[in-house]
């Protein structure tokens, strides 16, 4: 139990465009989901928190504008990177909660904006 | 505000050995505690956490961690590590989770 899909596992975008990216628990209502972003060879950072219905609570340093985040069901939440640049590259990484304080993490996507 | 640390970057030990991987924290109150598993180009794997109770916490794939308020650490320990155990291993404090910067347990035969 607790799984959670990341789609897609890997994607190439052009610089200028926006891409999206789904969370989804496949066997539980995940009223909190987390994004967080990878830099290779470092930590995990936690981009933002959602909970199901509300507008996402991002952390500091993070541009709302840039990275949208929906919450819109207790299964699904996506984050579109909007005028996505080489920058933007990076490792996205969700998790979800059930209420608890255990998350259980998406497989990830490997985001390359050339 | 909480932080994590993880003195050692990479580590390497001999298939068989007995690991420790170090974790020390900072918190203002009683911590939930994680240990994480993150293979190449994959997501994470949770191996323990501790919440509260007993101070030494079993795990996945015979990891176990020990959580020290007086030293504000939680070690993560297997005392015969498996070529598969090779990975990227993050400790992380909660609630709000913050992770540690990971450390790479290379494992050679």
């Amino acid at each position: 139990g607790a799984v959670v899909s990341q789609h897609p596992s890997r994607v190439i975008c052009k610089s200028g465009t926006s891409v999206k990216i789904e969370c989804r628990s496949l066997d539980f209502q995940a009223t909190t989901m987390f994004w967080y972003r990878q830099f290779p060879k470092q930590s995990l950072m936690l981009m933002a928190t959602s909970n199901e219905g509300s507008k996402a609570t991002y952390e500091q340093g993070v541009e709302k504008d840039k990275f949208l985040i929906n919450h819109a069901s207790l299964t699904l939440s996506t984050l579109t990177v909007t005028s996505a640049h080489p920058e933007d590259s990076s490792f996205y990484i969700c998790s979800a909660s059930a209420g608890g304080l255990e998350q259980y993490f998406g497989p990830g996507t490997r985001l390359t904006v050339t | 505000a909480q932080s994590v640390t993880q003195p050692d970057i990479h580590i390497t030990v001999s298939e068989g050995a007995s690991l420790e991987l170090r974790c020390n924290y900072s918190y203002g109150a009683t911590p939930y505690l994680f240990w994480y598993v993150q293979s190449p180009g994959q997501g994470l794997q949770l191996l323990l956490k501790y919440f509260s109770g007993d101070t030494l916490v079993q795990g996945i794939k015979g990891f176990e961690a020990e959580f020290k308020r007086s030293q504000s650490s939680f070690n993560l320990r297997k005392p015969s590590v498996h070529w598969s155990d090779a990975a990227e291993y993050f400790c992380a404090v909660g609630p709000g989770v913050t992770f540690g910067t990971g450390t790479k347990l290379q494992v050679i035969p």
